[in-house]
């Protein structure tokens, strides 16, 4: 079955401890991407990845991390985790690198940070 | 720059009634895309419809209807007959194709369908 998948689905962890969510997909996209959903803001872009070993900011790339080592994988780091990333974080894909492609989401990870 | 207004911030119908979500974008590009995506109380983004800026035609698909208009920038979506499975936070977003490499999404609107 094709489909992205995201492990933690739920996180609580503690200010400054630093965390890995990591993000697969089977279907051999290119485009990787990170996104967080805020509540009345919708979901924002963290970072994007056009290939392997290639990454580059989105909106609100601020205390994040991401490597692109593997086609499939693009885990999102968060090295010092402070209360304002508690958010909703999906992870996404999309087959080529044209922008009418729809993007294919994980089920995303509830993260909190106490 | 990009932005995507959903004015509706939560809506409430009893089931069998038609609902009209609302979605009004903004770009310079006069090429780009818009989607609307669906989630549930489950959590994940399922896909409806993409529509491309040159095509303006309306799409129906079952009790899923979109409305198109450049001329307001509108992008509207319309549940015919609702039932309570459609009460899902419904999403538009929009992607520009000069090479933005991101969806701009809208603050979501809560739709409730009440039996």
């Amino acid at each position: 079955e094709a489909q992205v998948t995201q492990n933690p689905r739920y996180l609580i962890t503690v200010t400054g401890k630093k965390l890995t969510v990591t993000c697969s997909q089977n279907m051999n996209h290119e485009y990787m991407s990170w996104y967080r959903q805020d509540p009345g803001l919708g979901l924002r872009q963290i970072y994007y990845s056009m290939n392997v070993e290639v990454t580059d900011k989105g909106d609100v790339p601020e205390g994040y991390k991401v490597s692109r080592k593997e086609k499939r994988n693009f885990p999102l780091i968060l090295e010092s985790p402070s209360p304002n990333q508690t958010s909703l974080y999906f992870c996404a894909s999309r087959g080529g690198l044209a922008d009418y492609n729809e993007q294919f989401f994980g089920p995303g990870t509830r993260l909190t940070v106490l | 720059a990009q932005k995507v207004t959903q004015a509706q911030t939560e809506i409430s119908v009893v089931e069998k009634e038609d609902v009209t979500l609302d979605c009004v974008y903004e770009t310079r590009d006069t090429t780009y895309y818009l989607f609307w995506y669906k989630q549930p109380p489950s959590g994940e983004l399922v896909f409806l419809i993409r529509r491309n800026s040159f095509d303006e035609q309306n799409e129906i698909s079952g009790r899923y209807s979109w409305n198109f208009q450049k001329s307001t920038s509108s992008f509207n979506f319309t549940i015919t007959a609702s039932q309570v499975v459609d009460s899902a936070v419904y999403f538009c977003a929009l992607s520009e194709s000069q090479g933005a490499q991101k969806l701009v999404f809208g603050q979501g609107t809560r739709l409730t369908i009440n039996p």
